[in-house]
């Protein structure tokens, strides 16, 4: 079970809107609407940020949205901010009724 | 305040067995699916494993399939995952995590415990 796919590195200047991407196949991405993104800093536990593709846990700043095309979710961070530098993973939901994570993405605030 | 508190990691030789615990508080948990992710240390996340609030239904990784067995007692809120014939490769940071519903359908994880860690070395 490969890893869905994700951007190594993603880097931008505070105040400014990064978008990660997490690539599947219609086994799993493009088939349902459990995809979800993870927020984890390090020697930290992950922590939910988007769930069903686009819901935000209570608690979750709304500069962080979520999407979906096709074989393809999108994580926005908007107005992006020094506490948002972490490692963000989507995962999804398969046709096997397991689950896939996405092989991670660091995100650098410059 | 939903908590999830692992132990019983450690270091084990290769081919042999280890039993995790993941000891839960804050919430109904014959009411919620639970899962197994592990992650190598400084590596991506792994879905190892899930099971249904009634543990009734269980579900695993191929990569571990046929050597873990994960279990849950609910009278003691405590989910279970027994590691048989481990191999270098299962040693990682392994964390229990709480699903929304009680029937595993693949579906998101919050919260997350803090993880124990496994080392599968001779």
């Amino acid at each position: 079970q490969s890893a869905l796919t994700q951007p190594a590195s993603v880097s931008g200047s505070p105040g400014q809107s990064i978008t990660i991407s997490c690539t599947g196949t219609s086994s799993d991405v493009g088939a349902y609407n459990h995809i979800s993104w993870y927020q984890q800093h390090p020697g930290k536990a992950p922590k939910l940020m988007i769930y069903e593709v686009s819901n935000r846990p209570s608690g979750v700043s709304n500069r962080f949205s979520g999407s979906k095309s096709g074989n393809t979710a999108s994580l926005t961070i908007s107005g992006l901010q020094a506490e948002d530098e972490a490692d963000y993973y989507c995962s999804s939901s398969t046709s096997s009724r397991t689950l896939r994570f996405g092989g991670g993405t660091k995100v650098t605030v410059l | 305040e939903v908590q999830l508190l692992e132990s019983g990691g450690g270091l084990v030789q290769p081919g042999g067995s280890l039993r995790l615990s993941c000891a839960a508080s804050g919430f109904i948990f014959t009411d919620y699916a639970m899962s197994w992710v592990r992650q190598v240390p400084g590596k991506g996340l792994e879905w190892v494993s899930a099971i249904s609030g009634g543990g009734g239904s269980t579900y695993y990784a191929d990569s571990v399939q046929g050597r873990f067995i994960v279990s849950k007692d609910n009278s003691k809120n405590t989910l279970y995952l027994q590691m048989n014939n481990v191999r270098a490769e299962d040693t990682a940071l392994y964390y229990c995590a709480k699903s929304p519903y009680e029937f595993w359908s693949g579906n998101y994880f919050d919260p997350w415990g803090q993880g124990t860690l496994v080392t599968v070395s001779s």
